[in-house]
């Protein structure tokens, strides 16, 4: 089973809708949560961070953790053609174990 | 966030020769940071993770003599490739472990063609 999994996509929104990126890790001990952004060519950046059940909200970002479901989420309103990218989704464990998943490819259609 | 740098961004390089790639934190010293390849269209392969003054904890099946990794300080980092190989080609990117809930702080990445 993989620690970290989410959906490989594409996911494709038109521009100005709600993309929904979903995460889900198996390790119950997980204390923080972080989500990058990676596009085409570039190193991943990191846009959002969570260490407490609930949502976090920055900007058009929010972040949903729900550590009973072991699921974390990232929601995007106003989807812009700049937020196609990948998004990775990020699991610190413990003793600097970071895990990440194989990210899901976001296409924001004009 | 922090701020990393690592050079060369791109290099191109024969078969056979070994190649350096420096990772530096500009704005913070961290004990530890981590070296990860990306193929094309892949995800993130953690290669290694080093702390400073120790010596680097390679994944399995990362060739340890190959990838030799010298954490020389707080703030930075080396990766080198030796004897290089075409299927050694690839995006490397290294990063900091920083701030207060563990966030890491990745560099810009290097491009390495071998040809």
């Amino acid at each position: 089973q993989k620690e970290v999994e989410q959906n490989s996509g594409p996911l494709s929104v038109p521009e100005g809708a709600i993309a929904s990126l979903n995460c889900t890790y198996s390790d119950r001990v997980s204390q923080s949560f972080f989500w990058y952004r990676q596009y085409s060519g570039k190193s991943p950046e990191l846009i959002m961070s969570i260490y407490s059940n609930g949502d976090k909200e920055d900007g058009r970002f929010t972040a949903q953790l729900n550590k009973a479901s072991q699921y974390v989420s990232l929601l995007i309103r106003d989807s812009q053609p700049s937020d196609s990218a990948t998004y990775l989704c990020a699991v610190y464990n413990n003793n600097n174990d970071m895990r990440f998943g194989a990210g899901t490819r976001l296409t924001v259609k004009p | 966030g922090a701020v990393v740098s690592q050079h060369p961004s791109w290099v191109i390089c024969k078969s056979g020769t070994s190649v350096k790639i420096e990772c530096r934190s500009l704005d913070f010293q961290a004990t530890t940071m981590f070296w990860y390849r990306q193929f094309p269209k892949q995800s993130l392969m953690l290669m290694a993770t080093s702390n400073e003054g120790s010596k680097a904890t390679y994944e399995q099946g990362v060739e340890k003599d190959k990838f030799l990794i010298n954490h020389a300080s707080l703030t930075l980092s080396t990766l080198t490739v030796t004897s290089a190989h075409p299927e050694d080609s690839s995006f490397y990117i290294c990063s900091y472990l920083a701030g207060n809930y563990n966030e890491q702080f990745f560099g810009p990445g290097t491009r390495l063609t071998v040809l």
